[in-house]
């Protein structure tokens, strides 16, 4: 089956600093997500993103599906961004079936 | 818009025992599926149902099942409980399955003794 790889596995910031997270796949993709998990479990969506570029305030992402891997950005972290964060993809027909990665924990530093 | 209510959110079983978790998606959505979190095995995909049919099934033993009403609201069972099944349950809902994002519960964590 496809395989889903995040870089790097955990991450430690001070506040105020940038990040970039990577999610790479083996295999040609439907889709693609972004998920964050908040220290109280909650998955919180944050991009849908089959290909292209997407942004929201701080946060942004870009998925290059030729090439079959996913950019997460974070600009001016807060330490409410610490969590992990997850990607996920959907691949053949596999309707609703969501393959996630196991993610980048992060922790913003006060 | 409500987002999607999961019912309990904690729940102790003693192994042998089954146990019925709730789902209800948010307004409009048709498709809703489960996932099993576990700190070894991550996130797994159980089952997605559309419209009151399963239309995808993960890898899991029969002892996992589940169901969706005519109003999408969803309930995953699972039977004679074993110690591995401790984990935390998520449901999502989407409007329609794959081609649509998808929104998560919070979560309903299972603890078997």
């Amino acid at each position: 089956g496809i395989q889903v790889e995040q870089s790097p596995p955990d991450l430690i910031l001070q506040e105020g600093a940038n990040s970039t997270l990577r999610c790479n796949f083996s295999d040609s993709v439907n889709n693609l997500q972004w998920f964050h998990q908040n220290p109280w479990g909650q998955l919180i969506n944050l991009f849908y993103i089959p290909s292209g570029t997407k942004q929201n305030g701080r946060l942004s992402a870009t998925t290059v599906a030729t090439e079959r891997y996913s950019l997460l950005y974070i600009s001016s972290s807060q330490t409410t961004d610490s969590g992990v964060y997850f990607c996920a993809v959907n691949y053949g027909g596999s309707q609703g079936n969501l393959i996630f990665g196991k993610g980048t924990k992060l922790s913003v530093k006060p | 818009k409500a987002g999607v209510t999961q019912t309990p959110r904690y729940l102790i079983k003693t192994r042998g025992q089954q146990v019925t978790l709730s789902c209800s998606p948010i307004s409009g959505h048709r498709s809703v599926s489960w996932y099993q979190q576990t700190p070894g095995q991550g996130l797994q995909f159980l089952f997605e149902y559309f419209s009151e049919t399963q239309r995808n099934k993960g890898n899991f033993p029969g002892r996992f099942s589940g169901r969706q009403f005519s109003n999408s609201r969803s309930e995953m069972n699972v039977s004679t409980l074993e110690l591995g099944d401790s984990a935390l349950y998520l449901c999502a809902s989407s409007l329609t399955g794959s081609g649509s994002p998808l929104h998560f519960g919070n979560g309903t964590r299972l603890t078997v003794t």
